[in-house]
């Protein structure tokens, strides 16, 4: 099973408007941190912003937000006022407290497109 | 702010030679890890390291790859016989900790090409 599911192979989304890339995971452990990644073409990998298992709020960092629903396990990252600078992939990760190296383990992505 | 650097940003090299991809990880950090991203697919975890040895790795980091900490600033991956499968984008990240809140900082990549 896949521990993490992005569904949104692409999106568009215009210009200072608001956009929601989803993402869905799979865990039996009660303590994990799922974190949002922002690969532009030039392919780095930018930490947007993290959301832990037992925070009682949504994380927002600027202009992302994140929706976590724990009950049904997503943690969906709000992009408001889109800008064309981000346009890129966006990766969904998790890190699980079993295994000793706490590796992430990431989504298959979703390619946002922000038109003018 | 520092930050993970990596060299070279590009390799192409021909199948069954040997590659040592670099990294410099952010110098207060402990925890060090190579991920590969195959072109259009998800990042994938590869190898951890800690108190200079291996703490995990995963299927795809068999008896072709290596890593090391030479001195106390690089930590590199040695492919010891390229295959063209081998072709991916290698990422190095590191860590303060292993606290479920210790973000992973990652490097811009190192492009491998194998022809």
């Amino acid at each position: 099973a896949q521990k993490i599911t992005q569904t949104q192979p692409g999106m568009f989304v215009q210009e200072k408007e608001a956009v929601t890339l989803d993402c869905t995971y799979d865990t039996s452990d009660p303590s994990y941190g799922l974190f949002w990644y922002k690969q532009p073409s030039s392919g780095e990998m930018i930490f947007l912003i993290y959301q832990g298992s037992y925070d009682q709020q949504n994380a927002t960092e600027g202009r992302y937000s994140l929706n976590f629903q724990k009950a049904r396990k997503s943690a969906n990252l709000v992009i408001s006022a889109s800008q064309l600078g981000d346009s890129a992939m966006y990766f969904c990760a998790m890190r699980e407290v079993s295994g000793s190296a706490r590796q992430l383990t990431f989504g298959s992505g979703t390619q946002l497109t922000v038109l003018p | 702010e520092p930050e993970v650097t990596q060299t070279p940003s590009h390799q192409v090299t021909q199948m069954g030679q040997e590659v040592i991809l670099r990294c410099v990880p952010i110098s207060n950090h402990l925890y060090f890890y190579w991920y590969r991203q195959i072109l259009g697919q998800k990042v994938e975890f590869l190898v951890s390291f800690y108190n200079n040895e291996i703490s995990e790795k995963s299927e795809i980091f068999d008896d072709q790859f290596s890593v090391e900490r030479p001195d106390g600033s690089n930590f590199t991956l040695k492919i010891r016989s390229t295959k063209l499968e081998d072709s991916a984008m290698y990422f190095c990240a590191s860590t303060t900790g292993q606290g479920l809140t210790d973000t992973q900082y990652f490097g811009p990549g190192t492009r491998l090409t194998v022809l």
